[in-house]
């Protein structure tokens, strides 16, 4: 079975706080693709990053930065201090296999990020 | 360049009637999805297209459900007739062309918030 959990529904920080999304997800294939979205209260889906089941290196762009440790299936985004434009829901999702088209996505987390 | 464009962006309708959503893909994109996000089930996907044609529809509900795709450019999911439980958002999305299927990005639309009434 393919899953993907995000155990955080809401997190609350104040700006400049660090803070981290976890996810976990679980397949039982060898190739498969990570992903991170980010929905602002528009309501628009807006892609962050895709990360490959053989490319364990942590990737930084900016503020946000992503822990990929497949020994704990998991794929953790942080954001280094925040901003309120960074309020948003945080989606994490999973494509298993190689010829997987759709994306498996978790329930996501709610970041509020305070002045 | 112009992303995902679904409409309509908001359609309120009443119960037992026929609703259309269309989405236009990226051009040069020849992969689309449609995808359902609701607060009880999150995020999950309708139906998806390859160069026109139904790849997955496991996730489209029942058969008031119906999708098409009859060029590259655009995509209609219809719901006849509509119900209550409807109500929801729908998302568009398509991806690039790529020996990889799994590997390429979806670009999403900004969605049209469906409620039925």
């Amino acid at each position: 079975a393919q899953k993907v959990t995000q155990a955080q529904t809401e997190i609350s920080v104040v700006e400049k706080e660090d803070v981290t999304l976890d996810c976990v997800y679980e397949t039982r294939d060898t190739t498969y693709y990570l992903f991170w979205y980010k929905q602002p209260p528009s309501g628009e889906l807006v892609f962050l990053i895709r990360r490959n089941s053989f490319d364990e290196q942590n990737e930084i762009s900016g503020r946000y930065s992503w822990n990929f440790q497949k020994s704990t299936s998991s794929f953790n985004f942080t954001i280094t201090a925040s901003q309120v434009v960074d309020s948003a829901v945080y989606f994490c999702a999973l494509k298993s296999g190689v010829s997987q088209g759709n994306l498996i996505f978790g329930k996501g987390t709610k970041l509020s990020v305070k002045p | 360049d112009a992303g995902v464009i679904q409409s309509p962006r908001h359609e309120v309708t009443e119960m037992g009637q026929e609703v259309t959503l269309r989405c236009k893909p990226i051009s040069g994109h020849n992969s689309l999805f449609w995808y359902r996000q609701t607060m009880m089930r999150g995020l999950e996907l309708l139906i998806y297209f390859n160069n026109n044609v139904p790849i997955d529809d496991s996730g489209m509900p029942e058969d008031r459900f119906s999708a098409k795709m009859p060029n590259a450019s655009f995509s209609t999911l219809k719901i006849q007739p509509s119900e209550p439980r409807d109500s929801a958002v729908y998302f568009c999305a398509s991806s690039p062309p790529g020996q990889i299927i799994a590997k390429n990005i979806q670009y999403f639309g900004a969605g049209t918030r469906l409620s039925v009434l």
